[in-house]
């Protein structure tokens, strides 16, 4: 596609229950992250993929969160047994090779958990 | 650590107005230093960068130096418009320590009124 798409962009869960979010980057990027907004914390790092390694997972906020990132090009984060402190917009940003080349955002998913 | 410090918002001004977003930062190795501004409703988009010391990033009107020995990347505009209002993150990528993700501060909420 033409940008980094992320699905889905909101998503209402109920505490305790697992969700997944989706990030399809531009086609070719080798380099994909994903960060956290949330309301007064501004945006945090979670982990970054080159290819479908990752380097670094040391934004991870807790074991409840995972990723993966297959065929180089679609990745998932996975959250489980969510508590409402995960509630935030979780967004997806793709670049070439790295950061030495722009990074490119999604729209971010909304997530609430309720 | 990592660390990016920004001005708390919101900043309001008029339309015409000179625009500063005081901006510095903390990094172990040599970092590139980027600001990405959020417009209403979209997603995160790259308005200009700095890889190295006295480096002048420009995009749209708006400017900001690369200051070593003040560990600043100030962000400005000579002439504001309404259509400038958004969120306004600086960041840095530090290429040095490893970890090629972007530290963010917490934004800037910019209001422009005509």
């Amino acid at each position: 596609g033409a940008g980094v798409s992320q699905s889905p962009s909101n998503k209402v869960t109920e505490k305790g229950k697992d969700v997944e979010l989706r990030c399809d980057p531009i086609s070719g990027h080798t380099a994909l992250y994903w960060y956290r907004q949330s309301l007064g914390q501004g945006l945090e790092f979670l982990i970054y993929f080159q290819g479908n390694s990752a380097p670094d997972k040391s934004g991870l906020p807790s074991d409840r969160f995972s990723a993966e990132r297959t065929g180089g090009s679609v990745s998932t984060l996975t959250i489980q047994r969510t508590q409402q402190e995960d509630s935030a917009v979780y967004l997806c940003a793709s670049s070439l090779y790295g950061m030495n080349t722009e990074a490119f955002f999604g729209q971010g998913t909304r997530l609430t958990v309720v | 650590g990592n660390s990016v410090t920004q001005m708390e918002g919101p900043v309001t001004l008029s339309e015409e107005a000179f625009l500063t977003i005081n901006c510095t930062y903390t990094a172990t190795g040599y970092p590139s230093l980027f600001w990405y501004v959020q417009y209403p409703g979209e997603g995160l988009q790259l308005l200009l960068k700095a890889t190295k010391a006295d480096d002048k990033g420009s995009n749209k009107g708006f400017e900001a130096t690369y200051r070593k020995e003040t560990t600043s990347f100030h962000l400005e505009k000579g002439s504001v418009q309404v259509s400038d209002s958004a969120v306004y993150f600086c960041a840095l990528s530090d290429s040095g320590g490893g970890a090629d993700g972007l530290t963010f501060g917490k934004g800037t909420h910019l209001i422009i009124q005509p």
